[in-house]
């Protein structure tokens, strides 16, 4: 079942670029929406994660916005840096006996050239 | 805190072998998991331990077993090993039922010939 699509696959940027990664999700029923980055031979660990209350939520270069109505959440990457290159991975999760279980979208290989 | 940690790294095994991937937490965490990741299809749950005694399975659960003896660690066993189950595999862990950011192992690299 797809679930999560993630888009676009892989996004090549230059330093100082605002790379933006979408997921859309049909599980009305999901409550928390994170980004999780993971570079190359290392587990993913959390990026930066928002909960349905609120539409925007910044924490330091990286922002997520969230539109409840559209079923679509964002990642965006201000003054992006060689040091991002990495995939990114939305992963909701939420909603009755869940437990947190994460349902992960298809992943973004995201370039920052110098 | 050395986190969740898994063993092995690498692994290469011969089809219908068994072996089981290890991993443990020393962080308290009630909740465990196992995914596999492959190309182009991000992270897949395997199955899932919300305490000790308690599992069930995820998504791909066929082709392998679980148990969780104790809060620390969360085998994963593969019974007999196919080509298909090539992948890299993580556990995670998150501290309870309520608070979801969950922290992922190194992960081991498997590889069936």
């Amino acid at each position: 079942q797809q679930q999560v699509k993630q888009s676009p696959q892989s996004l090549i940027v230059q330093k100082g670029g605002i790379p933006i990664i979408n997921c859309a999700y049909e599980n009305t029923a999901f409550d928390y929406f994170p980004w999780y980055q993971q570079f190359p031979g290392k587990g993913p660990a959390l990026l930066i994660a928002i909960r349905p209350d609120v539409s925007e939520k910044k924490e330091g270069r990286f922002t997520i916005s969230f539109n409840k109505s559209a079923k679509q959440f964002s990642l965006h990457i201000m003054d992006s840096q060689p040091g991002d290159s990495a995939t990114y991975f939305c992963a909701p999760s939420g909603g009755g006996t869940s437990y947190g279980k994460l349902t992960f979208g298809q992943g973004t290989i995201l370039t920052v050239h110098p | 805190n050395a986190g969740v940690t898994q063993t092995p790294k690498f692994q290469v095994l011969k089809t219908g072998q068994s072996m089981t991937l290890q991993c443990a937490q020393d962080m308290n965490h009630e909740y465990m998991s196992w995914y596999r990741q492959d190309p182009g299809m991000g992270l897949r749950l395997i199955h899932y331990s919300v305490g000790a005694g308690i599992t069930d399975q995820g998504e791909v659960p066929n082709g392998y077993n679980v148990s969780r003896s104790t809060t620390e660690d969360f085998p994963l066993r593969l019974l007999s090993a196919a080509p298909s189950q090539t992948s890299v595999y993580f556990c995670a862990s998150k501290p309870g039922l309520a608070r979801d950011e969950q922290y992922f192992g190194p992960g081991t690299r498997l590889t069936v010939t």
